[in-house]
């Protein structure tokens, strides 16, 4: 079975700096989806940012961008020029590819806060 | 608008009263699903439906039943809630067997307290 961790229960960043959220997660599948999703709190699930597995280029979406190391089974999100709005849970998730699986595993969420 | 619709949004019952909260989606998804979510525990698959008439166990099913009668709705029922099912849970939906285009569209979450 895959699992995701996130070693960082919370995080805070200054508001306009860069902050680093951290995930690993444990497969023995060759292809599959990895997301971040973002949980304001509203409570809505809104994804954030998106990988897939067989394309080595790192996916980048405005401010927000992953570090995917597959070897290393890493997956990080990198968010830059931080703001308040950007105060939120986080969550990694990851999808297997084949087989019609459309079940998310997630991880255990990385709070964040953000100073101004 | 592509949405998934829950409700309730907040529900306070008391043990043993049968509950049902409703999900609905108006995109023609195949695939639908109920997760729970807890401190410190993410985001748990409760049951999942492949279509109409198909469902089948996620990782946390006790205690929950689910029915896909309608290709739209996919109803999450505890018959006899118990006090270690206060949670938030959320409808997902997504299209099946579409690889890259199955992207995961959520409810807004239902707040449960069994007392």
């Amino acid at each position: 079975a895959q699992t995701v961790t996130q070693s960082q229960p919370e995080m805070s960043v200054q508001e306009a700096e860069t902050v680093t959220l951290s995930c690993t997660y444990d497969t023995s599948e060759s292809d599959y989806y990895l997301f971040w999703y973002k949980q304001p709190p509203s409570r809505q699930m809104i994804l954030v940012i998106r990988q897939e597995a067989y394309k080595q280029q790192n996916a980048t979406e405005n401010r927000f961008s992953v570090n995917f190391q597959k070897a290393a089974k890493s997956f990080s999100l990198k968010i830059s020029d931080s703001q308040l709005g950007d105060a939120a849970m986080y969550f990694c998730a990851y999808r297997s590819a084949g087989g019609g699986s459309e079940k998310l595993v997630f991880g255990k969420g990385t709070k964040l806060t953000v100073n101004p | 608008e592509a949405q998934v619709t829950q409700n309730p949004r907040y529900l306070i019952t008391v043990t043993g009263k049968k509950l049902t909260v409703t999900c609905s989606q108006n995109m023609n998804h195949e695939y639908m699903s109920w997760y729970r979510q807890d401190p410190g525990l993410g985001l748990r698959q409760i049951y999942y439906s492949m279509n109409v008439e198909v469902t089948d166990k996620g990782d946390v099913p006790e205690g929950y039943k689910v029915s896909r009668k309608e290709k739209r709705n996919f109803p999450l029922i505890l018959e006899s809630p118990s006090p270690n099912q206060t949670s938030l849970y959320f409808c997902a939906s997504s299209l099946a067997y579409r690889g890259w285009q199955d992207e995961a569209f959520f409810g807004q979450g239902t707040r449960l307290t069994v007392v």
